[in-house]
């Protein structure tokens, strides 16, 4: 079956500006997850979902950064007044686990170069 | 809070030797492990992972790995390496509980000789 998918795959905006990184995940996967990976770095974490809610948004850096999972399924990473630094890869994952060991599947990654 | 380190930031090995990737992490308890392979352009690719049991494990594309508690350890081999094989490779320790994220080491990009 069909995979992660993130669009766009490739963002350029200016700094100041606003973005939405979408995902969308496995069917039928209740837990949607996302990343960002720096250059030269491994991926961090920033927020996580499982259905509707955000059960653990303890990654995102500051109030600029925002998620939503409005129906459980497709989810949309919000930045506001982007700054240079949040030039990154942005990765998606889901996973079909509620509880108990989790292997998380990722999508390809949105490249967001904030000019 | 769990951190992981793969020590080596660039591996050069010659196509049909041998691979071994490190990886230590730190961890109250018996963590969640994986190894994933990054090309470029591409996502993550899961590798292989251990949750429990037997400590030897195999993935695909004829890696495996090998939990060892008492050195911290969930090193990655492969008998002999492909060309194919050239990626950036990723250890993540999951945590048990409610923090369901993963935490990533920086990495270990191998190049591969032919």
């Amino acid at each position: 079956g069909a995979g992660v998918s993130q669009t766009p795959s490739n963002k350029v905006t200016e700094k100041g500006k606003y973005v939405e990184l979408r995902c969308d995940p496995i069917s039928g996967h209740t837990a949607l997850y996302w990343y960002r990976q720096s250059l030269g770095q491994g991926p961090e974490f920033l927020i996580y979902f499982q259905g509707t809610g955000a059960a653990d948004d303890s990654g995102l850096p500051n109030d600029r950064f925002f998620a939503v999972r409005p129906e459980g399924s497709v989810s949309t990473l919000k930045i506001q007044r982007t700054e240079r630094g949040d030039s990154a890869v942005y990765l998606c994952a889901s996973s079909p686990v509620r509880t108990g060991p989790d292997t998380q599947y990722f999508g390809p990654g949105t490249r967001l170069t904030v000019l | 809070a769990q951190s992981v380190t793969q020590p080596d930031i660039h591996i050069t090995v010659s196509e049909g030797a041998s691979l071994e990737l490190r990886c230590n992490y730190s961890y109250g308890a018996t963590p969640y492990l994986f190894w994933y392979v990054q090309s470029p352009g591409q996502g993550l690719q899961l590798l292989l992972k251990y949750f429990s049991g037997d400590t030897l494990v195999q993935g695909i594309k004829g890696f495996e790995a090998e939990f060892k508690r008492s050195q911290s350890s969930f090193n990655l081999r492969k008998p002999s390496v492909h060309w194919s094989d050239a990626a950036e490779y990723f250890c993540a320790v999951g945590a048990k509980g409610s923090a369901r994220q993963l935490t990533f080491g920086s990495g270990t990009q191998l190049t591969v000789l032919p």
